[in-house]
């Protein structure tokens, strides 16, 4: 049983516009999202994340957003560089978790 | 600080033979985790630990052993490797708290079983 799932194995979008990432869940206990970024050759790394109780947070050029009623997140970079380039992984968990279910990741490719 | 760090890079073993992959963090975390990256799909938590002594199965956990009796130290022991096992192994490593926190990655362990 899949409980957090992203549809789109690939995405490639042009240097300098909008990308945006998409992350479905089912487990409606879920409470916490989180967005990683993963390197060629690398561990992932945290990105961003967003709490249930907000339906947006931005840091930097990175925005995600919560549909609760939809279950469904999404991860939008603006404007999107080459180095940006990587496989992105939505993970969620709910409060006295102590672990996180991860998506099956998408790969982002930014054209120049 | 050197975060996570994994031991070895790559290694290839023959079915049947054992091996031990280690990670140490320096973050003085008490949560630790190990992952599986196969092809294609996302991470699998095969074990977790929320302290010294600590250990619990995550999701793929048949084939695999741990133990944590350091803070620092979480080793995973593959016992009679099967090609099942090719795969990316990750480690890493978190506090507690309400949820959202994030987890710290070591950079992986590429196994081949052949």
């Amino acid at each position: 049983d899949q409980q957090v799932k992203q549809n789109s194995p690939s995405l490639s979008v042009q240097e300098g516009r909008i990308s945006i990432l998409n992350c479905d869940y089912t487990n409606s206990m879920f409470d916490y999202f989180l967005w990683y970024k993963k390197y060629p050759a690398e561990g992932p790394t945290f990105l961003i994340s967003i709490s249930s109780i907000k339906d947006k947070n931005e840091d930097g050029r990175f925005t995600v957003f919560l549909n609760k009623s939809a279950k469904h997140l999404s991860l939008h970079i603006v404007p999107s560089q080459p180095g940006d380039s990587a496989v992105y992984f939505c993970a969620a968990n709910f409060q006295g978790a102590q672990k996180l279910v991860f998506g099956q990741g998408t790969r982002l490719t930014i054209n120049p | 600080n050197a975060g996570v760090t994994q031991t070895p890079k790559f290694r290839i073993l023959k079915i049947g033979q054992s091996m031990t992959l280690q990670c140490t963090q320096d973050m003085n975390h008490n949560y630790m985790y190990w992952y599986r990256q196969d092809p294609g799909m996302g991470l699998k938590l095969i074990y977790y630990s929320v302290g010294a002594g600590i250990t619990d199965k995550g999701e793929v956990p048949n084939g695999y052993n741990v133990s944590r009796s350091t803070t620092e130290d979480f080793p995973l022991r593959l016992e009679l490797a099967a090609p099942s096992q090719t795969s990316v192994y990750f480690c890493a490593s978190s506090w507690p708290g309400t949820g959202g926190e994030e987890q710290y990655f070591g950079p992986g362990t590429r196994l081949t079983v052949t």
